[in-house]
């Protein structure tokens, strides 16, 4: 199974930083890459796929990047409403893994 | 839109069985390939299992804890995809979420609770 590393786990930002969440494949997954927002006792939202898409309805201060085994969510500029927990997941080959998720409190 | 709308979950007593249902709708179902995702309490999110789609020969796949108990299948004519889910265990207790993916874009349900205790 490929294995997500994903970094920092916890993160505490004042509205209006920069933010950057980091996800590290064990081997290369050719660009299936998935973002997830998920909020107490919701669903996932999916944030951006395929590496860098951006989801509709998805504000443009969430970007995704990177390539090969090592990608990146950044939120440019926080809002109150992004205190969150934040999954990276891959679609490259089954079973699908996810991060172990990086809570973002603001 | 496609929407995905999860039902059957409840309590169940460890070795018991529970069935969930997937009503699927906005995607043309029978050419879906359809997973089942969990959570656990507080816990991290797990991919359970997935099944093609009959003209990719409706071949299933599942993670290594719940191979031999759990079983997906699928009804196209409802447009629903089922998880029958027998010798349930204490750490099958989650939140049981249906997902699809078109193009890497992945669409969710709202989930069904699972909980197995004595």
């Amino acid at each position: 199974d490929i294995q997500m590393t994903q970094s920092p786990s916890s993160v505490s930002a004042s509205v209006g930083d920069r933010v950057t969440i980091t996800c590290r494949a064990s081997q290369g997954i050719s660009g299936w890459l998935a973002w997830y927002q998920q909020k107490p006792g919701k669903a996932p939202k999916l944030l951006i796929y395929t590496v860098s898409s951006l989801e509709s309805g998805v504000p443009s201060r969430f970007s995704g990047s990177g390539s090969g085994t090592d990608f990146t969510l950044t939120i440019s500029s926080l809002q109150p409403e992004d205190s969150a927990t934040y999954y990276c997941q891959q679609a490259n080959s089954f079973p699908y893994t996810f991060g172990q998720g990086t809570k973002l409190e603001i | 839109e496609v929407q995905l709308v999860e039902s059957g979950g409840g309590l169940v007593k460890p070795g018991g069985s529970l069935r969930l249902s997937c009503a699927a709708s906005g995607l043309t179902f029978s050419k879906a390939w359809m997973s089942w995702v969990r959570q656990a309490p507080e816990k991290g999110l797990e991919w359970v299992g997935r099944i093609k789609s009959k003209t990719d020969g409706e071949t299933t796949e599942y993670v290594a804890p719940v191979k031999g108990r759990f079983t997906i299948s699928r009804d196209d004519s409802k447009n629903t995809l089922y998880l029958q889910m027998n010798s349930l265990k204490t750490e099958d207790t989650a939140v049981y979420y249906c997902a699809t993916a078109s193009a890497g874009r992945f669409f969710w349900g709202q989930g069904s609770l699972v909980s197995v205790s004595s």
